[in-house]
């Protein structure tokens, strides 16, 4: 099974403020994916990551939103302005067909 | 119409007993399905991928029925360490890759 790791693996941070989560691969692959999950809530799907390239999107990954992978490894989700309602779960998944997913980043947004 | 829906729970059984959960996926056009297991407020992980015939995997059985778009899953004898949230997740191929569609789980408690 592939591993993922991810910091920080709590942050917490004041609404208005820019977060970058981070994922680190530990082999190398092509395909990332970021999810979210919502205290309570079912997992929710936010971007996928190919060749370095957003290869798809859901509603939820808007302008606030950007991915990139700086520098060849390390994989990152930036949430430029967060809001309350960006408190959550988010995990990190490598792979193609089966995902694995990262120990997630739970953030809490005050 | 949820896309992927699942029985919440939460079901309760003995140590020993066998239990089953279903699920029901709205896409016909699917084309991979998995069972996740999820700890509290742990990351999920992949339990087995779902193929047309049905497999198993120790205690663990997996069946699909694409003409009812219906997913199943067996644990039998079961142990105090199933207690999880059991996910049945799908998923459409695409040439942009593949995002998965998760239900809301099904909660399993496992009681001495």
């Amino acid at each position: 099974e592939p591993e993922v790791t991810q910091t920080p693996s709590h942050q917490v941070t004041q609404m208005g403020q820019e977060v970058i989560l981070r994922c680190v691969p530990i082999s190398n692959h092509l395909y990332f994916y970021w999810y979210r999950q919502i205290l309570g809530q079912k997992v929710e799907f936010l971007v996928s990551f190919y060749n370095n390239e957003i290869s798809e999107k859901s509603e939820i990954f808007d302008d606030q939103f950007s991915v990139e992978r700086p520098d060849g490894s390390n994989f990152t989700l930036k949430i430029r302005s967060t809001k309350l309602e960006d408190s959550a779960m988010y995990f990190c998944a490598i792979s193609y067909n089966e995902q694995f997913f990262g120990p997630g980043t739970r953030l809490t947004v005050l | 119409r949820k896309e992927v829906e699942q029985d919440p729970g939460p079901f309760n059984v003995p140590e020993g007993a066998t239990v089953a959960f279903n699920c029901t996926y709205s896409n016909s056009a699917s084309q991979s399905f998995f069972w996740y297991r999820q700890d509290c407020r742990k990351e999920p992980k992949l339990l087995m991928s779902v193929y047309s015939s049905g497999n198993e995997d120790g205690r663990f059985t997996a069946q699909l029925n694409r003409a009812s778009q219906y997913i199943s899953l067996l644990i039998r004898d079961s142990k105090l360490s199933d207690s999880a949230t059991y996910l049945c997740v799908v998923n459409m191929w695409s040439n942009a890759g593949n995002m998965l569609t998760f239900g809301g789980g099904t909660r399993l408690m496992v009681k001495p």
